[in-house]
């Protein structure tokens, strides 16, 4: 596709579930980042990936949150026994440079925890 | 923790007037950038500056950076109705491995 694609738009879950998240990026997009946006709030970081190295999950917010990039495209963002408090709207963009390139955005996947 | 921090939270105009948010940060950067957020979208890209860069342009858009204040702002001029969105600051630092963080953003609502 042309651009950053996101799935589920939106994603209603019972509190204990797993959810998962994908991302797909822009083809030829090294660097991929998943960021957490409450309602009316900032972006908050939670794992980058760029190229082959190890990504850098040090925003994740605790073990429950994991993510995988296969084959260097494809992203999943995996939260497992979901709790209210994760409901927000979580946003993956991709760039073709490492760090300094432009970001482009996916329209997000809202998850809410019942 | 946020690199970039943004004043004002929120700012209402009336159209035509011009739009100044600012935003200051933490630590030596290498670029900073400012992107826009349209209620429930994606972020949008709107300019990159460099840190040997002091100020940049593009249409109705200004920003200037003044790394020894470790500080940016971004002007609207003439705003529109349109321009009614979140900006966003994001800034990048071999501190941080180059990775973008943002701030909170400024929520701008112009007024028809």
């Amino acid at each position: 596709g042309a651009g950053v694609s996101q799935s589920p738009s939106n994603k209603v879950t019972e509190k204990g579930k797993d959810v998962e998240l994908r991302c797909d990026p822009i083809s030829g997009h090294t660097a991929l980042y998943w960021y957490r946006q409450s309602l009316g709030q900032g972006l908050e970081f939670l794992i980058y990936f760029q190229g082959n190295s190890a990504p850098d999950k040090s925003g994740l917010p605790s073990d429950r949150f994991s993510a995988e990039r296969t084959g260097g495209s494809v992203s999943t963002l995996t939260i497992q026994r979901t709790q209210q408090e994760d409901s927000a709207v979580y946003l993956c963009a991709s760039s073709i440079l490492q760090g300094s390139g432009e970001l482009f955005f996916g329209e997000g996947s809202r998850l809410t925890v019942l | 923790s946020q690199q970039g921090e943004e004043d004002p939270q929120a700012l209402s105009i009336q159209e035509g007037e011009n739009a100044t948010m600012n935003c200051s940060y933490k630590t030596s950067i290498n670029n900073l950038q400012w992107y826009r957020q349209n209620s429930g979208r994606g972020l949008v890209h709107l300019i990159l500056i460099r840190s040997n860069e002091r100020e940049k342009h593009s249409g109705r858009l200004r920003v200037t950076l003044d790394t020894s204040k470790k500080s940016s702002s971004l002007l609207i001029t003439a705003s529109r109705a349109a321009d009614t969105a979140s900006y966003f600051c994001a800034t990048d630092a071999w501190e941080a491995g180059n990775m973008l963080t943002f701030g909170g953003g400024t929520r701008l609502m112009v007024k028809p």
